[in-house]
């Protein structure tokens, strides 16, 4: 079985400092990481994913995570933050099997940058 | 190329009562997933389906939910005999292939059902 753990309900950070948004994950073979956005009465967003590669993966909106395979974390992280980054975030999972791409998530982290 | 579409975007029912949520994948995607996020919760798995058929519905309470996606016309979530623990946010999400996808799924805006 497949988990996803977001240690942080809420984090909290000053607008222009650095973020860091904890994923840590437990799956049986390699891992397919992504990490999507939600805001109020929205859907989903997506902000990147870790197929295979580089570590260290950049996706929209200046956001980007680093794959730690012996840490078996995906932290999703930004240089700068700013108050419109404001939202839920989830990180999810998924294991390639004869299922598809079935994802399972964290239970996510409320992000506030105030001003 | 219009997104995943969900509609309603809000249902309210009263106990005992059918709720039908309905989802149209996008253009070319053949694959379509329902997730249900209870409120302050993250999502969790329900359904997957390709066309006409019920690939994995693992997540889905054997009771009372139903899910397809017919040849022709969206994918429909049915719920019978609705209970207040069935309100939650329903999503959908749709990708263009299966097996060998590594793309991300895209989500629809959601249903939000209230059951009163």
């Amino acid at each position: 079985a497949q988990s996803v753990a977001q240690p942080e309900d809420q984090v909290n950070v000053a607008e222009g400092n650095p973020l860091t948004v904890k994923c840590t994950y437990s799956v049986s073979g390699n891992p397919y990481l992504f990490w999507y956005v939600q805001y109020p009465n929205r859907g989903l967003q997506f902000l990147l994913k870790y197929i295979t590669g580089d570590n260290l993966v950049k996706g929209s909106y200046g956001f980007e995570a680093e794959f730690n395979k012996s840490q078996t974390s995906f932290h999703l992280k930004k240089p700068s933050a700013l108050v419109s980054d404001s939202a839920l975030y989830f990180c999810a999972v998924s294991l390639f099997n004869n299922a598809g791409n079935m994802l399972t998530f964290g239970g996510g982290t409320r992000l506030m940058v105030k001003p | 190329n219009a997104g995943v579409m969900q509609n309603p975007r809000h249902l309210v029912r009263r106990r005992g009562q059918e709720a039908r949520l309905r989802c149209s994948p996008m253009k070319g995607h053949s694959h379509v997933y329902w997730y249900r996020q209870l409120p302050e919760e993250g999502l969790k798995f329900m359904v997957y389906l390709q066309k006409e058929n019920i690939i994995d519905e693992s997540g889905m309470p054997k009771e009372r939910f139903s899910a397809e996606f017919p040849k022709e016309g969206p994918s429909i979530l049915r719920i019978q005999q609705v209970v207040r623990g069935d309100s939650a946010a329903y999503f959908c999400a749709s990708s263009p292939f299966g097996r060998e996808n590594y793309n991300e799924q895209f989500f629809g805006p959601g249903t939000r059902l209230t059951v009163l």
